[in-house]
């Protein structure tokens, strides 16, 4: 079974602090992605990776940015957390085919105040 | 650019059949369809490929239809299990190029 683990499931912040967010796989995955999720909005796509030190904006990037300095370790890191970033953060990962699925982390809950 | 799902939001009585659809502007070269319950992380359910293929899995299916650019998940004789979030989420652009898109999300739930 494939795992993927994120550090916290739940997290408390205050403005303008630095935050970690990270992601863990087992599966050898090259691709490896941040989503947030927000009610209405649906998953939207932060940054992916597709290699070890490569990194890639998605839709979202603004007010984030990623360290892949190990295949199996991708973090996301909030440089100065603000209140419109509370929201739920998932890491997902895939085989390097886009006709590979997607597997999700567990997720965690960022509150931001 | 985000695929478009409908409808939003629907709520059946079990045994109830349901469809959700997701469409796209830009072409699609695959479709994965995914099902979030509450306070979870996605789970996969299907992917289906270019060639307008079908799939199904026990009393949920799904169709894809390259041309018109979109995908339907046929959900028939809904369980109280099927409630959830339904996400597609779709390969799509130029040739050469990658990227990978989740829909806007469908919201379904199922009544006892």
């Amino acid at each position: 079974d494939v795992k993927v683990t994120q550090s916290s499931r739940y997290l408390v912040k205050r403005t303008g602090e630095k935050v970690f967010l990270e992601c863990v796989q087992d599966m050898d995955h090259e691709n490896m992605f941040w989503y947030r999720q927000d009610p209405g909005l649906g998953l939207r796509l932060i940054y992916f990776s597709y290699d070890v030190k490569m990194k890639e904006k998605g839709d979202i990037p603004e007010g984030y940015s990623v360290s892949r300095e190990k295949k199996e370790r991708f973090s996301l890191i909030l440089e100065s957390a603000s209140t419109n970033q509370t929201s739920m953060y998932l890491c997902a990962t895939q085989a390097p085919s886009g006709q590979e699925t997607q597997y999700f982390g567990p997720g965690t809950r960022l509150l931001v105040l | 650019q985000q695929p478009v799902q409908s409808p939003q939001a629907v709520i059946l009585r079990e045994g109830e059949d349901a469809v959700i659809n997701c469409s796209s502007s830009k072409a699609l070269y695959s479709v994965h369809w995914y099902r979030q319950k509450h306070g979870e992380a996605p789970v996969f359910l299907m992917i289906l490929l270019k060639g307008g293929e079908q799939k199904g899995h026990d009393k949920i299916s799904a169709s894809f239809n390259e041309k018109k650019q979109q995908s339907s998940l046929y959900l028939t004789a809904s369980q109280l299990s099927y409630s959830g979030t339904y996400f597609c989420g779709t390969e799509m652009g130029a040739s050469g190029t990658y990227k990978y898109i989740f829909g806007t999300g469908t919201r379904l739930k199922v009544l006892a």
